[in-house]
């Protein structure tokens, strides 16, 4: 059974700051990873997608990378402004026992960036 | 990019109501559709995958006769809380795939914006 787990689950830094958030997942045997972006009470924003037979994806200030045999995978924040303040999540995707797919999420960071 | 829309958007309703909600892709059309849950500080766990022209699958523990979803369409999967009660005040994510099922490896997930539902 897939477990997706994110480190740390909150963090404050001041503007300007690089970052770098993590995620884990417990088995390897994926289709893709996608990081996105929560801000309260609204939908989900898709930030980057990775496909398993990538190593990393790059938008703007976001770096992601994606290692399958060791089951992590990191989103990079360069820059950091008080905009980017909100709960990042990633998300597994892999089969399901039906032959079809699921995505499994984990618990997201909570970002904080103060001005 | 692809749309996702959900409708409603928040809706508060008596315990013992049903509710209805309302998941469309507008652009695009999805034999597949995925319902998920999320409640206040966690994230979404994923409730059942609505498929077009079958039964949903459900997750484990979810109760199929609670949580009713019917696929009537490509573009449109509804979700229907039955004799809703307080704990299932929740915030209610829809998504949908662009690309066909056996595009697995390519295609990007697109989310609809969220039903926040309130049980008094």
């Amino acid at each position: 059974k897939q477990e997706v787990t994110q480190i740390p689950a909150a963090l404050s830094v001041p503007e300007g700051e690089n970052l770098v958030l993590n995620c884990s997942f417990t088995d390897s045997a994926i289709y893709n990873l996608q990081w996105f972006r929560q801000d309260p009470g609204k939908g989900l924003t898709s930030l980057l997608l990775i496909q398993s037979s990538q190593r990393e994806q790059t938008s703007g200030r976001l770096n992601a990378s994606l290692d399958k045999s060791s089951g992590r995978s990191t989103l990079y924040i360069a820059a950091s402004q008080p905009g980017d303040s909100a709960t990042y999540l990633c998300a597994a995707r892999g089969p399901n026992n039906t032959g079809g797919f699921k995505t499994i999420f984990g618990a997201g960071t909570r970002l904080f960036v103060k001005a | 990019g692809a749309v996702v829309s959900q409708h409603p958007s928040w809706v508060i309703c008596k315990s013992g109501t049903s509710v209805k909600i309302e998941c469309r892709s507008l652009d695009f059309q999805a034999t597949t559709m995925f319902w998920y849950r999320q409640f206040p500080k966690q994230s979404l766990m994923l409730m059942a995958t609505s498929n077009e022209g079958s039964k949903a699958t459900y997750e484990q523990g979810v109760e199929k006769d609670k949580f009713l979803i019917n696929h009537a369409s490509l573009t449109l999967s509804t979700l229907t809380v039955t004799s809703a009660h307080p704990e299932d005040s929740s915030f209610y994510i829809c998504s949908a795939p662009q690309e066909p099922e056996t595009l697995l490896s390519t295609d990007t997930q697109y989310f609809g914006p969220g039903t926040r539902l309130t049980v008094l």
